[in-house]
């Protein structure tokens, strides 16, 4: 079984809907992150959490808020799409002494902002 | 804050031939440096890392890289590409708070 986990793996809304994405780890760690990916433009940092009480915005967190439900689980809301949001979305989790700075990907979630 | 340079958004090279993939770090030097690639259609996995120690770092699928401290780079190569090569690869070096900044990638073609 996956390590990270990530729902939906594409989906396709309208202008102006609510999304959430979740992503789940069994890895154990702390750390949690949620990029996007634009071609072209590598992957950008939305919002990371170190624990449940932790959540910091990352470079490009408008538009976008996060819940860490529990250690395993940070999820991505999108409160009301826009097409621009159209992009790959990654989850990725570290615990980052014991994996000196390694991240751990989810497969991605494409999302389609009509 | 870290940043990152990766030069060339698309390289082509023919099977056999020697791969460089070019990476350079703002320069306050990180205390990790990765590589990840992405092949058609997947996520991200690791190819190499730097941490301490020797400088030349070996990954998997034939790949190293050398950080370069007084040249702030950590260039990827491999002697001969394969075209299960082609993917898109991305080098990431730690910024601060416990962060990777990643460029913005570059797309590797294989030609027979």
């Amino acid at each position: 079984d996956a390590d990270v986990t990530q729902t939906p793996r594409n989906r396709i809304t309208k202008t102006g809907k609510r999304i959430m994405l979740e992503c789940s780890q069994t890895k154990g760690h702390d750390r949690m992150y949620w990029y996007r990916q634009d071609p072209g433009l590598g992957l950008r940092l939305i919002y990371y959490s170190f624990d449940v009480k932790d959540i910091n915005k990352g470079e490009i967190s408008d538009g976008y808020s996060v819940s860490r439900q529990a250690q395993a689980k940070f999820s991505l809301s999108l409160e009301s799409a826009i097409p621009n949001q159209t992009a790959l979305y990654f989850c990725a989790t570290s615990d980052w002494i014991a994996s000196a700075g390694e991240q751990f990907f989810g497969p991605g979630t494409r999302l389609t902002v009509l | 804050a870290q940043s990152v340079t990766q030069l060339g958004s698309h390289v082509s090279v023919s099977e056999g031939a020697l791969v460089l993939l070019r990476c350079n770090y703002s320069s306050s030097v990180p205390p990790y440096l990765f590589w990840y690639v992405q092949y058609p259609n997947q996520g991200l996995q690791l190819l190499l890392k730097y941490t301490t120690g020797a400088t030349l770092v070996k990954g998997i699928n034939g790949f190293e890289a050398e950080f370069k401290k007084s040249e702030t780079s950590f260039h990827l190569t491999k002697p001969s590409a394969h075209m299960s090569d082609a993917a898109e690869y991305f080098c990431a070096p730690a910024g601060g708070s416990e962060k990777l900044v990643f460029g913005k990638g570059t797309k590797l073609t294989v030609n027979p």
